[in-house]
């Protein structure tokens, strides 16, 4: 299994440029989740997706950022513009319900706003 | 939004003891997933949980269910050094994941 594939796993930008994550979610999964990690904050869940469809955004912390899935196994998670509180480490999970729902998590992107 | 309450938030223990952790929260669950994180990786999924009063094991970790569905622990049994790292809590509650704080283990060998 290659596990949740995202991309770049680092990315250093300057303030007002644009970012775009990448995830491949496991196959099979029906759920993906992108979630943001800082010391300050923990993880926090951005959006997530069923079958494609986002569910919940709640979590996206204001319009500069926004997220597509235009298929199962694709997904994108785009920061424009850039801001340096953007920083942090971005993570990609996808999930599958087999009895009860469980939870992979990507490598991550480390995102550096400067 | 549903809290998780992780405790420990650290501990330093010994090369070879026990390590118990858990969650709690003021909401119920359908599952509950231990994770661990090391430096610059993504978490790593432990154990799953998917029945209240579900124990289950893998290796030398042991994780419970609580029977009310608002808890859970995490102990790890004769610790050793590659087990530092931060632990994670999280329960799924309608098709969403909540976390908790973390505890970070801290293994002198």
């Amino acid at each position: 299994d290659a596990g949740v594939i995202q991309s770049p796993r680092h990315e250093v930008t300057e303030m007002g440029q644009e970012v775009t994550l990448r995830c491949k979610p496991i196959s099979g999964h029906n759920s993906l989740f992108w979630y943001r990690q800082t010391m300050m904050r923990g993880l926090e869940l951005l959006i997530y997706f069923n079958n494609n469809v986002p569910i919940d955004d709640s979590g996206m912390p204001e319009d500069r950022f926004s997220a597509k899935m235009p298929n199962a196994s694709f997904s994108t998670l785009k920061i424009q513009p850039s801001e340096p509180r953007d920083s942090a480490v971005y993570f990609c999970a996808s999930s599958y319900r087999r009895g009860g729902e469980t939870q992979y998590f990507g490598p991550g992107t480390r995102l550096l706003v400067l | 939004g549903q809290q998780l309450n992780q405790s420990p938030q650290s501990m330093f223990i010994q090369e070879g003891e026990d390590v118990s952790m858990n969650c709690t929260s003021s909401s119920i669950f359908n599952t509950w997933l231990w994770y661990k994180q090391d430096p610059g990786e993504g978490p790593v999924l432990l154990i799953a949980l998917y029945k209240a009063g579900e124990l289950t094991s893998n290796g030398r970790l042991t994780a419970q269910f609580g029977i009310t569905r608002k808890d859970s622990f995490l102990n790890i049994s004769a610790s050793i050094p590659s087990d530092v790292g931060i632990y994670f809590c999280a329960g799924q509650s309608f098709n969403k994941f909540y976390f908790g704080s973390g505890t970070k283990l801290n293994v002198k060998p």
